[in-house]
This record gives structure tokens, C-alpha cells and sequence, in this order.
């Protein structure tokens, strides 16, 4: 079935340690983004890619990084520059015209 | 600039009632409108979209909504709560011909039998 997948489900860090969250989908879909989610408080763009090896900053991407070598593939780097990484983290991929398709998110926690 | 404005963060209704979630937004251009629903622990899914046209737009699970040009509104409707609607939603904007999404700050629906 085509989908978005976000891996892994639960992440626990240290800090000062980077981690790096997978996302991988295979709806031929262009433009990929990361988004942030703490309660109350909504959804917040970290990083979003229209096309390969092309990528732009969204509200909040202090501390994080993100590549795009591949179509399929959009992984996000938390740095530890993040100081307050601990929250739900969503993938989404997009086609042309339409809306957003979300991965089943990534929750990290920093111990 | 661009927002989404969910005014209740919390709405309560009886199962077998109506159900309204409200949406305003402040876009330039046309807008995108769209409304997703999220249970716990899960990414968004996709419930509905306006692009153009027909005012009132249909969408999964029963739910609709009403795109009101004049107040800036989109808001979520549903004729007959159920249980399982109990979740939270989210309203989103973004303009034509561009990409990004801008996200209200959710509304937590929940239905009591």
C-alpha cells in the first residue's frame, strides 16, 4: 500500500546527542515536510522540500537539519542546538495540486 | 501573514447531537481550506478540502463543511455526533499556488454517549 513511514515510533535521547528521524514514502509525491507538535499549542513547520536536494526553512527550524538525496526519502536531524526537543514530530508528503499526507509520527523524549 | 484561528479548544456534545468546530483564517489570495482529525498517538488524517466552487464541501465520515467567504470562515460540521468522533481536529490554510500550510491550534471534540 502507498503511505508515508515514519520510523522509529518512540525515541528516547540524552542530551547533547543527535538523532535523526526517518521518513520515507512511496506515493511519488514531491514536496515533503516536517512538522513539530506539542500540546496545545498545534502544528509548527520545521523544514519542507519542494523538490530533490532543495529544501527551505519553516517557523521553527533552529537546531534541526534535513536532507533530500532522494525523492522518496526526508530525514530530519534533531541537534542537540534544539533546546527543547521532546515533542511529536510529523512527516508529510504532498502531491502537485491537494493536500497533506501524514506518517503515523515520531515521538522523541530526552532523558 | 497567514493564520488559523481555532477560538474553542475544547467542544463537548451529546452523541446523536450536531456537531460545529469552528475555523477562521486570514490568508492572502484565494485559499486552500482543509480540516484533518487526529486521534491519540497518530498522524493526521485527511477529512476534507475547499479549493473552489460549491460553497458546502463533503468529506469522510459524515462530516462537512462550510466555506463562508465574507466572515473568513470554514467551519466543521456534522449532522449526528457519534462516540467515535471523539478526537481532535485541526484546520489548515495555505494559498494558492503556494506550499506551505499554516495550522490552527486544534480543537478537542468530544462526544459523550
Amino acid at each position: 500500500d502507498g503511505g508515508i513511514t515514519q520510523s522509529p515510533k518512540y525515541l528516547f535521547r540524552k542530551e547533547g546527542q543527535n538523532v535523526t528521524l526517518s521518513c520515507e514514502q512511496n506515493l511519488n509525491h514531491d514536496a515533503m515536510y516536517w512538522y513539530r507538535q506539542d500540546p496545545g499549542q498545534g502544528l509548527r513547520l520545521i523544514y519542507y522540500s519542494q523538490i530533490v536536494n532543495d529544501f527551505q526553512k519553516g517557523d521553527i527550524a533552529e537546531g534541526y537539519s534535513v536532507s533530500r538525496e532522494k525523492k522518496e526519502s526526508f530525514p530530519l536531524t534533531v541537534t542537540s542546538a534544539q533546546k527543547n526537543p521532546t515533542a511529536f514530530y510529523l512527516c508529510a508528503s504532498k502531491p502537485v495540486s491537494g493536500e497533506l499526507f501524514f506518517g503515523e509520527g515520531s515521538r522523541l523524549t530526552v532523558l | 501573514a497567514q493564520s488559523v484561528a481555532q477560538p474553542e479548544d475544547q467542544v463537548n456534545v451529546a452523541e446523536g447531537n450536531p456537531l460545529t468546530v469552528k475555523c477562521t483564517y486570514s490568508v492572502s489570495g484565494n485559499p486552500y481550506l482543509f480540516w484533518y482529525v487526529q486521534y491519540p498517538n497518530r498522524g493526521l488524517q485527511f477529512l476534507l478540502k475547499y479549493i473552489t466552487g460549491d460553497n458546502l464541501v463533503k468529506g469522510s465520515y459524515g462530516f462537512e463543511a462550510e466555506f463562508n467567504k465574507s466572515q473568513t470562515s470554514f467551519h466543521l460540521k456534522k449532522p449526528s455526533a457519534l462516540v467515535s468522533d471523539s478526537a481532535l481536529y485541526f484546520c489548515a490554510v495555505r494559498r494558492y499556488n503556494f506550499n506551505k500550510f499554516y495550522f490552527g491550534s486544534g480543537t478537542k471534540l468530544n462526544v459523550k454517549p
